[in-house]
């Protein structure tokens, strides 16, 4: 069973740093690229940034682009998102989603719980 | 950037009806790359339909998917009660990949 658990969700002041972790199991991680989606709250799915199987390509949304790194630990099976410089805008849960394929075109087969990460002062 | 356009923004049924999402896009999406997610209050979405048309695993079947160019339907067939949920599709043909702003599905 494919399972994706997010941690690393809190509370951070605008300005600050935090950084997302998915540790993914039941599937062969290195096989698939690998997404951060947001959903505001009450709002709707915002894609955030992805990167391909063997970690050589990353994509971003245009409001992150700068502020939010995407990596992955194939030998940990493990994504992360490194996001700085967070602004309120920002508050969300973010969920980890497993593409269908190591390469576009894909789509979302699996997601995780979320984590939500609140910005605020 | 692909703008997806979901229609009716609340669908008010009763459970065995049918229920009959839209979901169009500001340009043509090449090769039916549309899919539909399910989401439930404080759950993650679930993915329903993949390629426009194409069931993922363990959905039953009374969910179907048509359309192509820029119009895409989803269609419940007979309404049960755990399908009362939030519905978007999800365009990954273009970049960036875009989510319609979802269609609420609710008990009449």
């Amino acid at each position: 069973e494919v399972q994706l658990l997010e941690s690393g969700g809190g509370l951070i002041q605008p300005g600050g740093s935090l950084r997302l972790s998915c540790v993914a199991s039941g599937f062969t991680f290195s096989g698939y690229a690998m997404s951060w989606v947001r959903q505001a709250p009450g709002r709707g799915l915002e894609w955030v940034s992805t990167m391909t199987d063997n970690g050589r390509s990353t994509y971003y949304a245009d409001s992150v682009k700068g502020r939010f790194t995407i990596s992955r630990d194939n030998s940990e099976n493990t994504l992360s998102l490194q996001m700085n410089s967070l602004r309120a805008e920002d508050t969300a849960t973010y969920y980890c989603a497993k593409a269908s394929s190591g390469s576009r075109p894909y789509y979302f087969d699996c997601w995780g719980q979320g984590t939500l990460v609140t910005v605020s002062s | 950037e692909t703008v997806l356009t979901q229609s009716p923004g609340t669908l008010s049924l009763s459970p065995g009806e049918r229920a009959t999402l839209t979901c169009r896009a500001s340009q043509s999406l090449s090769s039916k790359y549309l899919a539909w997610y399910q989401q439930k209050p404080g759950q993650a979405p679930r993915l329903l339909i993949y390629g426009a048309s194409s069931r993922a695993t363990g959905v039953p079947d009374r969910f179907s998917g048509s359309g192509s160019g820029t119009d895409f339907t989803l269609t419940i067939s007979r309404l049960e009660p755990e399908d009362f949920a939030l519905y978007y599709c999800h365009q990954y043909g273009a970049s960036p990949r875009t989510f319609g702003q979802g269609t609420k599905v609710e008990i009449k």
